[in-house]
């Protein structure tokens, strides 16, 4: 069966620009996370989404960060006027429920000049 | 607040030769803790991961890891190295559900596993 999916795959932007990355999760989790992962380090957990509310989005950096999951299956993360510093590689994973296996996407590796 | 150190950003092994990957947390509470491999350009996937019962957790691969809890460690092992292991592996935790969620997983910073011909 398909696994997470996430597009693009590469996005290269300019600073101030806006960016939104997708995420298709596996078909019938309810549970979708997102995670940014710099350069050198671990995936750092940004947002988590239980149907189609945010649960927890206590990881989002700051208010230019934004994701949402309108019918509790494909998720978008929208970045406002980006910065070099949100250059990194953005994973997106599905769970069936919070206790069992994340799934993790290829991810979406964001380039901001 | 929970956090993961992993011990060594690249390791070195022969092929056939024993690999140990070091992993150590904190928690303030017996943690749920995990084994991810990645591969380049493909998703984290799951090695093997303790709950609660058995210490020592047989993954894929052959890879097992050990949860020690007075050395708050839980080091990854296979006694053979293979070509195909060569890969980034993240260790993490979560101090409340046994799949991660919902406060997300805490990884450490990887450990680049080479293997030399």
């Amino acid at each position: 069966g398909a696994g997470v999916s996430q597009t693009p795959s590469n996005k290269v932007t300019e600073k101030g620009k806006y960016v939104e990355l997708r995420c298709d999760p596996i078909s019938g989790h309810t549970a979708l996370y997102w995670y940014r992962q710099s350069l050198g380090q671990g995936p750092e957990f940004l947002i988590y989404f239980q149907g189609t509310g945010a649960a927890d989005d206590s990881g989002l950096p700051n208010d230019r960060f934004f994701a949402v999951r309108p019918e509790g299956s494909v998720s978008t993360l929208k970045i406002q006027r980006t910065e070099r510093g949100d250059s990194a590689v953005y994973l997106c994973a599905s769970s069936l429920t919070l206790d069992t296996e994340q799934f993790f996407g290829p991810g979406t590796r964001l380039t901001v000049l | 607040a929970q956090s993961v150190t992993q011990l060594g950003s690249h390791v070195s092994v022969s092929e056939g030769a024993l690999v140990l990957l070091r992993c150590n947390y904190s928690s303030s509470v017996p943690p749920y803790l995990f084994w991810y491999v990645q591969y380049p350009n493909q998703g984290l996937q799951l090695l093997l991961k303790y709950t609660t019962g058995a210490t020592l957790v047989k993954g894929i691969n052959g890879f097992e890891a050990e949860f020690k809890k007075s050395e708050t460690s839980f080091h990854l092992t296979k006694p053979s190295a293979h070509m195909s292991d060569a890969a980034e592996y993240f260790c993490a935790v979560s101090d409340r559900y046994s799949g991660g969620g919902a406060d997300g997983l805490t990884f450490g910073k990887g450990t680049h596993l080479i293997i030399q011909p």
